[in-house]
């Protein structure tokens, strides 16, 4: 099975600050990667598919780049209402799905 | 617009079964898989596998075959989740979700379904 490996698994940054978060795969998964927001006590959505592609009505300070193994989530100028926790994703069509591990982000 | 909405807490004892329905509204349900997926305290979120509405075609994740059944009912635009031999360690959150737009990435998810086993 494909491992999905992000890191850090937390951070703490101060709003306005640029924020980086990075998945790595345990192989080649080419653009399969998809990037989830969860706040506490909602239900995660989407917000990057395809490696670096902005789902429709996210904020253009969210961007995400990579291929193959190695996939960045940035956060440009972070904002007090990005408080969560965000997962990459792999999918392949055997079909089988995995997600990291989870970074949480705080605000200091 | 396009709504998943499943079904309230559960609270089983270990040993007992659960089965979680995922009701669909705003698209056709029959054209996209309904995957699910589960997120327990401290863990990070887990693909439990899929299903084709439209032919009943199942993929489970190996974590759960064996012990899970997933099911729809097109007349009623239903999905179903039905855990097996529940243990301490499925006391979790249960998500139904599907990709409406891009494969393999899940832009629209059910509310959560609480199940504590206890």
């Amino acid at each position: 099975d494909i491992q999905m490996t992000q890191s850090p698994s937390s951070l703490s940054a101060s709003v306005g600050d640029r924020v980086t978060i990075t998945c790595q795969a345990s192989q080649d998964i080419t653009n399969y990667l998809n990037w989830y927001q969860q706040k506490p006590g909602k239900v995660p959505k989407l917000l990057i598919y395809d490696a670096s592609n902005l789902e429709t009505g996210v904020p253009a300070r969210f961007s995400g780049s990579g291929f193959g193994t190695d996939f960045t989530l940035t956060i440009n100028s972070v904002q007090p209402e990005d408080i969560a926790t965000y997962y990459c994703q792999q999918y392949d069509r055997v079909p089988r799905a995995t997600f990291g591990q989870g970074t949480k982000v705080e605000i200091k | 617009q396009v709504h998943l909405v499943q079904s309230g807490a559960e609270v089983q004892k270990p040993g007992a079964s659960v089965k979680i329905s995922c009701g669909a509204s705003g698209y056709s349900f029959d054209v996209y898989a309904i995957h699910w997926v589960r997120l327990a305290p401290g863990q990070r979120l887990e693909w439990m596998g899929r299903i084709n509405p439209g032919d009943g075609d199942t993929k489970y994740s190996q974590n759960f075959q064996g012990r899970v059944t997933f099911s729809a009912d097109t007349s009623a635009n239903t999905a179903y989740m039905e855990l097996r031999s529940l243990r301490s360690e499925d006391t979790a959150v249960y998500y139904c979700a599907i990709g409406m737009v891009i494969f393999g990435a899940f832009d629209t998810w059910g509310q959560g379904t609480m199940v504590i086993v206890s």
